[in-house]
């Protein structure tokens, strides 16, 4: 399978846990964007890369989150001390510069208790 | 059938019917939209694009239609199948800005036998 793939895909975690998710996204795609989404809702941008570099975060991703992409491949996506609210789907997509059309992995569903 | 996207949730369809799923976008700014589909469990998958330099795209089954001047997006889908009930948004973005997506709250389409 050659699309984005995303590990794991369902986290449960007591709050004040730390999680760390992971996306590898399609080879080729320089970009990597991190996207939450809550239940009814559409996806809300938290984060993008262009190769190793985070160019953009939102106000959304408060001090807890961090994401990397250290190598310019792989991402992954840190919450600190967990709370109630950040149960959510976590969603990773990638495309090329200048290409537009992102492609979006299967998310991963944290559930936080 | 026809829904209104954010003031209609839910659009309930014959198989076989056309739909038209509607969409008010917000930044007039955007010049490049996408639909996605969304299944129960699954990411955003990639339907049609279309560029603000035009006003209609036709894909297999799908078509897009884009008004600047009301900012309003559409997506009919001809020959409603039972595999198309999903959830449906569209997203807005500015292809120099990152191209990170802001999407709308989406639209459900049931799809009856």
């Amino acid at each position: 399978d050659t699309g984005v793939s995303q590990n794991p895909r369902h986290k449960i975690t007591k709050r004040g846990q730390n999680v760390t998710f992971r996306c590898d996204p399609i080879s080729e795609h320089n970009r990597l964007y991190w996207y939450r989404q809550t239940l009814g809702q559409g996806p809300e941008f938290l984060t993008y890369f262009q190769n190793e570099a985070q160019l953009e975060k939102s106000r959304l991703l408060s001090d807890r989150f961090s994401a990397e992409r250290p190598k310019g491949s792989f991402s992954t996506l840190e919450i600190q001390r967990t709370e109630q609210g950040d149960s959510a789907m976590y969603l990773c997509a990638s495309s090329l510069v200048g290409g537009g059309e992102q492609y979006f992995g299967p998310g991963t569903r944290l559930t936080v208790t | 059938g026809e829904s209104v996207g954010l003031h209609l949730p839910t659009l309930s369809v014959q198989e076989g019917d056309n739909s038209i799923i509607n969409c008010a976008y917000s930044n007039s700014a955007s010049d490049y939209f996408i639909w996605y589909k969304q299944e129960s469990g699954k990411g955003p998958q990639f339907i049609i694009d279309i560029r603000s330099n035009m006003d209609k795209r036709q894909g297999q089954r799908v078509t897009v239609l884009l008004n600047k001047t009301v900012k309003h997006l559409s997506l009919q889908i001809a020959a409603t199948q039972p595999g198309d009930s999903a959830v449906y948004f569209c997203a807005e973005t500015l292809a120099g800005g990152g191209n990170k997506l802001t999407f709308g709250t989406g639209t459900q389409l049931k799809v009856e036998l």
